[in-house]
């Protein structure tokens, strides 16, 4: 069984546009998490959420949005798609907010032409 | 919030030969302090960690040292083999843990045959 899922795992979508990227873990953690690695490989927070509290982190555009229908799921729904948005995301899972191993899926490759 | 400096950001060592990877980090607040290996492709995983309360952790032919004090952390890699070749990340918690991992830059350890 695959711990932490993410859909789609390749997105290539032209500027303007609005996509999402869903996740779902299966490992009953209580925080799930978006990053996103870019080309020279950084791995940069984006959001954390629990059932109790997102956290935002400040430097991410007000064109990502977290959305959580329940505590397994956390999807990531972009607007206006920029060229800079290219790179590939993860999605990750833990025990706590930050004590703990983070389960990453598989990533999610956009490309924004 | 928390800053990670990580380095080398490349480096390449003979088969056999140990690797050091060093990290910084800014939060006196961080207790938490993970290390994740990247194959090309493929997600972070886990493959060692050290909590603020122990000084040297290890695993078999990996090993984490931290220095609380001077808040620095380390791994090292003995007996190198061809599959360790990678990117490596460093990572702390911040805020105590509610801020999630922030990660290093990455080294991409090369190993020579």
């Amino acid at each position: 069984d695959t711990a932490v899922s993410q859909t789609p795992k390749y997105l290539v979508t032209q500027m303007g546009n609005d996509k999402s990227i869903k996740c779902e873990q299966n490992l009953g953690h209580d925080t799930m998490y978006w990053y996103k690695q870019d080309s020279k490989k950084f791995l940069k927070i984006m959001f954390s959420y629990n059932n109790k509290e997102l956290i935002i982190n400040e430097t991410v555009p007000n064109r990502f949005s977290p959305k959580s229908p329940d505590k397994a799921h956390l999807n990531l729904h972009i607007n206006s798609l920029e060229l800079g948005d290219s790179a590939v995301y993860f999605c990750a899972s833990s025990w706590g907010e930050g004590t703990g191993e983070l389960f990453f899926g598989e990533g999610s490759r956009l490309t924004v032409l | 919030g928390e800053n990670v400096e990580q380095h080398p950001s490349t480096l390449s060592v003979q088969e056999g030969d140990s690797a050091v990877i060093k990290c910084t980090y800014s939060d006196s607040a961080s207790n938490y302090f993970p290390w994740y290996k990247q194959e090309l492709g493929k997600r972070p995983q886990l493959i060692i960690d050290i909590r603020s309360n122990v000084g040297e952790k290890k695993d078999q032919r990996i090993a984490v040292t931290l220095n609380k004090t001077a808040k620095h952390f380390s791994l090292h890699i003995t007996e190198t083999q061809p599959e360790d070749s990678a990117v490596y990340f460093c990572a702390a918690n911040s805020g105590g843990g509610a801020d999630g991992l922030t990660f290093g830059k990455g080294t991409h350890l090369i190993i020579q045959p």
